[in-house]
Parts: structure tokens; sequence; C-alpha cells
């Protein structure tokens, strides 16, 4: 049970390059997440999915896409990456949310993308 | 809307002291709360909650919170630090019911313990 699993690890682009950071879940979760940490920020949701096929805006996503074709994995998407955009990208998942159940309520961290961009 | 404060953003102490970090929420409706822990070059994870029932809360590695709802604060408390709890430290909140089920993040505190 290898958890949430993001790939790369680290990245450097340069402006106006295009990437696409995954995230794979093994945890059968429902509910998977984007965020970005920059320093004395905090995390920041980019955008977020509650099922396969299913995506919606988070409080940042301006430059970002993202897409959940298979309910295991959560693309993250820079058409055109700027100096701005240089973070660490972070993915999380939880489970389907019922009430009464306290466990469905933690998110599930990866260990982070840093990206650079020049 | 909901929102965190936490109120530090480095909080250094000496090992074997005890620490307290402060986090205060702004909500109209219940909320769970939760301390995640992020130790350096890795992702957050979960040191503890508050959904409901009893407003003291223990969790992993000696770390315990206590949920006040009057001064709607959920403050981290750990009565004897070690080096190597030296580490970022997030509050976040989220409804518990109605309203968005996604959890909002404070800015974090950098915990710093020193030998």
């Amino acid at each position: 049970n290898a958890g949430v699993t993001q790939t790369p690890k680290f990245r450097v682009l340069k402006t106006g390059q295009s990437m696409t950071l995954l995230c794979a879940q093994d945890m059968n979760h429902e509910y998977m997440y984007w965020y970005r940490q920059d320093p004395g920020m905090g995390l920041r949701l980019i955008h977020y999915s509650v099922g396969e096929g299913t995506t919606a805006k988070g409080e940042v996503p301006d430059g970002y896409n993202v897409s959940r074709l298979k309910k295991q994995n959560f693309l993250l998407g820079l058409e055109s990456a700027a100096p701005s955009q240089t973070s660490v990208y972070f993915c999380a998942s939880s489970p389907l949310r019922l009430a009464g159940l306290g466990d469905q309520e933690t998110q599930y961290f990866g260990p982070g993308t840093r990206l650079l961009v020049l | 809307a909901q929102s965190v404060t936490q109120l530090d953003s480095q909080v250094p102490v000496f090992e074997e002291a005890p620490v307290e970090l402060r986090c205060n929420y702004s909500s109209s409706v219940s909320v769970y709360l939760f301390w995640y822990v992020q130790y350096p070059n890795q992702g957050l994870q979960l040191l503890l909650k508050y959904l409901s029932g009893s407003t003291l809360v223990k969790g992993i590695n000696g770390f315990e919170a206590e949920f006040n709802k009057s001064q709607t604060s959920f403050h981290l408390r750990k009565p004897s630090v070690h080096i190597s709890d030296t580490a970022e430290y997030f509050c976040a909140v989220r409804h518990a019911s109605g309203g968005s089920y996604i959890p909002t993040f404070g800015r974090g505190t950098s915990l710093i313990v020193h030998p």
C-alpha cells in the first residue's frame, strides 16, 4: 500500500514550457486535491476532484488545469509555466465523506513535487 | 466562509520544555478541526483531529489539543518537546455539515527545538 505518490519529485522548467504532474493513490479514495505551498503562505488549494471525471477550482486555479480520468489518478497541468509557479506542489486524497465515520475526514498527502521555473 | 489563523509563524523552544502552538478559526457553522505536521522535505501527516465529543484530543507523538468553542480556538500542546519535533505545523478547519467540505489550512507555524 503505497498511499499517495507524486511524479516527478523535482523539475526545472523554462518560462513558457509545459508539464504535467501526476498524482496516484491506491486507497480507493473519492476525493483528490492539488495544493501549492509557498513560504509564509501555507497550503493553497489549486483544484480538487470529488470523483472520477469531475474537477473543480480551488483558491488559486489560474494557470493550471487538471484531469481525473481514472479514480486513482489526478493530473495537474501547467500549459505555459511562469516564474510565479515556482513552488512545492502537494497532492492529497481523502475518502468519501460519510456522516459519523471519523476516519473519513483525514486527508492523506503525497511527498511533494518541487518545481522551479526559470 | 471559514478561515484559520495561526498566530505565530515561528516558535523557538528548548528541548524538554513545554510548547503551545496557537490556532484560532472563524466559521458560522459547526466545524471539524485538524492539526497536521510536516517534517523537512516531506508531505503533511495528520497529528490529531477534533470531530465531536471530548474537547481534549490526544494525537501521535505526545501532542494534544483542546477545542474551545467559546474562544474559537484549537491550540496544540506538548508538555516536553524533543529535537525530532522540529517541523512545520498546520491547523485546518472544515465545515462539519453543509457548506464546503474542503478544509482550509492556516499558514503554518514553524516549531524549532533547540538542544
